[in-house]
Parts: C-alpha cells; sequence; structure tokens
C-alpha cells in the first residue's frame, strides 16, 4: 500500500496560536488528499478535502477560515489550525487516495493539545 | 447525509475464537474497506472490495461486500491477542472520493 507520513506526530501550544501540521505521499502523487479529526473513542470524521492546486472543499460544520488547508504540491497538503482553542485538542489524520482512487490510505496522525 | 453502522459495538473474545462484525448502510458504496487501528496511530487498511457479493480474504481476515451494496461485513478466525484494536468499515461512492467511517467495533481478545 502507500506509504503517508504527517509531522509532527504530536503537539502542544497554547489558547491562541497557530499549529501547522504536515501530511506527505512518499511512494505516489496525490493530487486529492484528505483531513480527518478524531475525538477519544469516535471515529473519524471528515474535515475537508484537499486539492491540488485549487481551494479546499470543506464538510458542512468546518469552519474554512480556522482550519486553512494548502495543497502546495502533489505530495504535501498542509493543515493550519488557527487560533487553536481547547475544544480542538484531537487527533488529527490525513488520507490519501491509492492507485485507481478507490483505496484510502492513512497518516499515523498527529496529536493535537490545545493548553 | 450517509451513515454507517457497526455491530457489535464492542466485543471480548477468549483468544483462538473466530469473530464476525458487519457494518450497514443507509445507501449504497461501489467500495467497502475494513480498517484496524491500534491506539495513537492512524488506521491501517485490512481488506478492500469492489463488487458486490465479492468474497476476499487477507490471512485469518475474511469480509464479504453485500449483495444490496449497503452491507459487508468482516470474519477473524483463531483470534490472537495482536488482533485488538478498533475495527472500521468504510463506503466510497465513486473513485477518489471522501471515504465516510463507521463508528467503529472494539476487540478484546483474552489469552
Amino acid at each position: 500500500g502507500a506509504v503517508v507520513s504527517q509531522h509532527p506526530s504530536w503537539v502542544i501550544c497554547k489558547s491562541g496560536t497557530s499549529v501547522k501540521i504536515e501530511c506527505r505521499s512518499l511512494d505516489f502523487q496525490a493530487t486529492t488528499m484528505f483531513w480527518y479529526r478524531q475525538f477519544p473513542k469516535q471515529s473519524l470524521m471528515l474535515m475537508a478535502t484537499s486539492n491540488e492546486g485549487s481551494k479546499a472543499t470543506y464538510e458542512q460544520g468546518v469552519e474554512k477560515d480556522k482550519f486553512l488547508i494548502n495543497h502546495a504540491s502533489l505530495t504535501l497538503s498542509t493543515l493550519t489550525v488557527t487560533s487553536a482553542h481547547p475544544e480542538d485538542s484531537s487527533f488529527y489524520i490525513c488520507g490519501c487516495p491509492g492507485t485507481g482512487g478507490n483505496t484510502q490510505y492513512f497518516g499515523p496522525g498527529t496529536r493535537l493539545t490545545v493548553l | 447525509g450517509q451513515q454507517l453502522n457497526q455491530s457489535p459495538q464492542s466485543m471480548f473474545i477468549q483468544e483462538g475464537e473466530d469473530v464476525s462484525m458487519n457494518c450497514t448502510s443507509s445507501s449504497i458504496f461501489n467500495t467497502w474497506l475494513w480498517y484496524k487501528q491500534d491506539p495513537g496511530e492512524g488506521p491501517v487498511l485490512l481488506i478492500a472490495l469492489y463488487k458486490a457479493g465479492e468474497l476476499t480474504s487477507n490471512g485469518r481476515l475474511t469480509a464479504q461486500f453485500g449483495i444490496t451494496r449497503k452491507d459487508s461485513f468482516l470474519n477473524i478466525s483463531a483470534s490472537i491477542p495482536s488482533d485488538v484494536g478498533i475495527y472500521f468499515c468504510a463506503g466510497q461512492r465513486t473513485s477518489y472520493d471522501k471515504v465516510i467511517f463507521g463508528p467503529g467495533t472494539s476487540l478484546s481478545v483474552i489469552p
């Protein structure tokens, strides 16, 4: 399967600061990447679809001005949590389509804790 | 919106027992995916299903794509302690589309 990396693996920040999370596809090119959020003991919830060279598509209820997505190249998408608050503390996971687009491979996740 | 249900929500089994879990949807999917997630890690793809009625195995795991395209099941035979984790089903409507996750089944294996 495809290899997806995320950086950092965990981050702790103060309330009001911004945090950037990177997602990289290591062995393939991805014109589309997906950002998910997972709260404790819950499932993965899709936040947005990141599109290379164009604007991201956000799911209903997700603030696009708070969760900035930049898909700068075919192997890199970034998610920036702006003005983070404690309720933004969560596990953020990115996913990339596999060959043919009918599977999805996930990164190892980024644990964000906002104090 | 699209919603997936998984059952059971959790299960505790003895090592060596077989396990069966299933997933149902209110709408049709053209791809069914089964993932396992360990604590603090991302989901790992176990099995992908692409055709209604398809039965696919991966070692001790077997999954089937339901005829109605609204359900799927996953079986694990002869469970071992490392099978412990959260199992998620996920559906996809078209290629390169988003993947919708079920709520998960938590599996505990008693040695």
